[in-house]
């Protein structure tokens, strides 16, 4: 079984539509995670949810927004996109909010072609 | 930026050598973590080593940590061709609790 799973796995779209990204995690965590890794494996963090409670809300473009129906699932809708919007997208879960002592347990990534 | 940095950015070794990863930082963590990421696919958790830890050790990988230096290391002994991958650390700071940060990682490449 996929403990956090995200589609789609690759997704390539033209300037200005819009798309979402949908992840589901069976871990029974409480924290779920969008971050973005660029062309340069730079990996950063977006958006951290707790118990749908919205609870890191990095410095990103308000295009972009993250949903949260039940703590099982984080989708991501963008707005609008552009072409520096390309790149691969991991979904993550956590059994706490606390980074102290929950390690991340990462999807597969959704690569985001933006032509 | 809390992100520090990791050295090398790129490591090419034959099987069987060691291989050493490092990782700075520059504010205060809880702890660090290092993960594993194979090509076209999630990061995967592999070790955490507290800010009161000196040294762990998980079947072939051993992690130091000097948080005088704000350093820590990645040791993968008898390295495989299936080693090859990116290794990152990822720190949590004191403050903020609820991030962990990533830096670009370190890509590994183990020679048959």
């Amino acid at each position: 079984d996929t403990a956090v799973s995200q589609t789609p796995k690759y997704l390539v779209t033209q300037m200005g539509n819009d798309k979402s990204i949908k992840c589901e995690q069976n871990l029974g965590h409480d924290t779920m995670y969008w971050y973005k890794q660029d062309s340069k494996k730079f990996l950063k963090i977006m958006f951290s949810y707790n118990n749908k409670e919205l609870i890191i809300n990095e410095t990103v473009p308000n295009r972009f927004s993250p949903k949260s129906p039940d703590k099982a699932h984080l989708n991501l809708h963008i707005n609008s996109l552009e072409l520096g919007d390309s790149a691969v997208y991991f979904c993550a879960s956590s059994s706490t909010a606390s980074s102290y002592n929950s390690p991340l347990h990462f999807g597969n990534g959704t690569r985001l072609t933006v032509t | 930026s809390q992100q520090g940095e990791e050295d090398p950015q790129a490591l090419s070794i034959q099987e069987g050598e060691n291989a050493t990863m490092n990782c700075s930082y520059k504010t205060s963590i809880n702890n660090l973590q290092w993960y594993r990421q194979n090509s076209g696919r999630g990061l995967v958790h592999l070790i955490l080593i507290r800010s009161n830890e000196r040294e762990k050790h998980s079947g072939r990988l051993r992690v130091t940590l000097d948080t005088s230096k704000k350093s820590s290391s990645l040791l993968i002994t008898a390295s495989r061709a299936a080693d090859t991958a990116s290794y990152f650390c990822a720190k949590a700071p004191y403050t903020g609790g609820f991030k962990t940060i990533f830096g670009a990682g370190t890509r590994l490449f183990v020679k048959a």
